[in-house]
């Protein structure tokens, strides 16, 4: 199965920018590109996915590299309530297995 | 959009005795459940997966006896802890997979005594 690499935790500062990098150097091209947010003591939350084109939504926007070997999630301007544990998730077409990494902590100081 | 109804929220029972957490989808069909566990500071660890009116497929080293998953229908799967052991204590999560793509519960705290 192809695996994720990110960063253990990161830090920004309330309302500036959060760009959250992951590396998949070994995706293959079918597989989907998820990421997935857990506050403390909740259930995993969707924020974004994508296949090849960098995608936005409310949440954040994701953008994938021309390789797909990396991509990265942006949080435009954090907030307090972004503070989470970001997971990067590879999910393989025509599979519904959804394995989870270790994540990102991100920590956004007021 | 879709929600997963997850209950209970947490749990304490004594060492010995059995506990059932159950999983709803409240809006679309669950074809695929998957249930997940989460000890402090980690990350999920996927345990099984079922589809509706199948047996649950487990993950290695996760044992079936022990972790008995029903899922009767498209909207409602259980996760039944048998004997449950203090080294059962930890977070579980259930994630239901249908049109909506992936949606998860809010997680039950078991704690074991």
């Amino acid at each position: 199965d192809a695996k994720t690499t990110q960063p253990n935790s990161m830090e920004s500062n309330e309302e500036e920018p959060v760009h959250l990098p992951c590396n998949h150097s070994t995706i293959s091209g079918t597989d989907y590109i998820h990421w997935y947010r857990q506050l403390p003591s909740q259930g995993p939350e969707y924020v974004i996915h994508g296949l090849t084109s960098n995608v936005n939504n409310r949440m954040a926007s994701l953008a994938i590299a021309e390789d797909r070997k990396s991509s990265t999630l942006i949080l435009h301007r954090a907030t307090l309530r972004d503070a989470a544990v970001y997971y990067c998730i590879l999910r393989v077409y025509n599979n519904n297995d959804m394995r989870f990494g270790a994540g990102t902590r991100l920590t956004v100081k007021p | 959009g879709a929600v997963v109804s997850q209950h209970p929220s947490w749990v304490i029972c004594k060492s010995g005795t059995s506990v059932k957490i159950e999983c709803r989808s409240l809006d679309f069909q669950a074809t695929t459940m998957f249930w997940y566990r989460q000890f402090p500071k980690q990350s999920l660890m996927l345990m099984a997966t079922s589809n509706e009116g199948s047996k649950a497929t487990y993950e290695q080293g996760v044992e079936k006896d022990k972790f008995l998953i029903n899922h009767a229908s498209l909207t409602l799967s259980t996760l039944t802890v048998t004997s449950a052991h203090p080294e059962d204590s930890s977070f579980y999560i259930c994630s239901g997979f249908g049109a909506y793509g992936y949606t998860f519960g809010s997680g039950t705290r078991l704690t074991v005594v």
